[in-house]
Formats: C-alpha cells, structure tokens, sequence
C-alpha cells in the first residue's frame, strides 16, 4: 500500500538553529498538505500545495517558515530560525486533489524537539 | 471560524461500545472526517460523512445531523489495540477547497 514518506523521523535542535523536513506523497497525488500538532492538540493546518503552487498558507509564520514544492511532487518545510515554541509533530499528507470526498493520507510525522 | 468540541478522554473495557461525540459550527459544512491516531504515529482515515444518517464500515461506525451539528463514532466490540486518540475534522465550504479542521481529539483508554 503506497504511503506518505517523511524524514528524518526525529529532530532534536537548538533555538536559532536552521531545520528541515521532507516529504514525499503518494504518487499522483496533486494536493499536499503540512500540518503542525501539539502535543494534546489536533493537527493545524500550516501549508497546502495544488501540484507546486501554495493555495493556503494563511497560518504559515512566514517570518520563520517557508515551504516549497518545487517540481509538484516532494516538498521541504524549513524553519530558520527555530524557536522553543516549534516543538511540535510535523504532519505531512496528500490527497488526490482538493475534493470534498477526497481523504487525507497522512506519513509518520517528524518530531522536533527544539532545546 | 470553526468551533469543533468533542471530549478530551474516555475509558470502556474490552468488547464493549462506545461512543464519541463531536459537535461543530461551520459557515459552510462540506463534509466530515474521523481520524484514528496512536501515540507518536500518523492519524489514519477512519470514515466521512457529507449526508445524514449513519456510515457502517465493520466494526466502527459514524453518524451525522448537520442540522444539529452533531457527529458520533461508535466503536463496537472494542479491543486493546482501540486505545487511541481519535480526531474529528470538518470541511468548510467558506475557506480553501480541501482544508480540515481537526479537534483536540479524544483519548480512548480501552481497560482489559
């Protein structure tokens, strides 16, 4: 069963340090997602690409993060500078489009733990 | 914006039924969404409702009155592995085409 791929699975970094995640839908998927969760909260939503345009980013802190989908299929979530308030999971998913019967499939998260 | 409440934890023992409420208030309903997820793993689809009435899907089940703005799942015959948080996520019609909003989520502790 094909699957959202994400990496690294685990990221520990200090507060003004530089981070990274990747993530790699599901083949033929057009519509990705990145979601930020706090532990004891739901998934928020913080990034949706339509192939390799941004059609939501209302809740990006810009001033930080940036995300990018280059080539309309993997795409990177950076942070730079890290702060102590980004520890969270990093939820990645896809969907086939933006249907309203469309489901999200979602990868195993990264979990950042910034010191 | 969206207000979707649905309680922080539960407990029921194994083979049991419960059921998670999950209350919400859209300008546009346009579908909903539960999600299943254990700890430290990806939340996982469960079922979606866009009409009233009742999904069945095995032993999980959920229901919808979008005059009330209500939604439950029912678990059945709850087994150990049941033990999650599980998450209700509404779509708006009012904002980006595909976008969810998530709850807190509930957890789900199922005692042997």
């Amino acid at each position: 069963e094909a699957e959202v791929a994400q990496s690294p699975r685990y990221k520990i970094t200090e507060k003004s340090q530089a981070v990274a995640f990747w993530c790699d839908p599901i083949s033929g998927h057009a519509t990705l997602y990145w979601y930020r969760q706090i532990l004891g909260q739901g998934p928020e939503l913080l990034v949706q690409f339509q192939d390799e345009s941004v059609v939501d980013d209302s809740q990006l802190p810009k001033d930080r993060f940036s995300a990018e989908r280059l080539k309309g299929v993997d795409s990177t979530l950076k942070i730079q500078p890290a702060e102590l308030g980004d520890s969270a999971m990093y939820l990645c998913a896809s969907s086939v489009t933006s249907g309203i019967a469309d489901i999200q499939y979602f990868g195993a998260g990264t979990r950042l733990s910034v010191l | 914006g969206q207000n979707i409440d649905q309680p922080t934890e539960m407990t029921a023992t194994e083979g049991a039924i419960v059921q998670i409420n999950c209350t919400y208030q859209t300008s546009g309903f346009n579908g909903l969404f539960w999600y299943q997820q254990h700890a430290g793993e990806a939340p996982t689809f469960l079922s979606y409702n866009v009409l009233d009435g009742l999904e069945e899907k095995g032993r999980f089940s959920s229901f919808l009155s979008r005059s009330k703005g209500y939604s439950y799942l029912l678990l059945k015959e709850l087994q150990m592995k049941d033990s999650a948080s599980y998450l209700c996520a509404v779509r708006d019609r009012g904002s980006t085409l595909g976008r969810l909003y998530f709850g807190r989520g509930t957890q789900l502790t199922v005692w042997p």
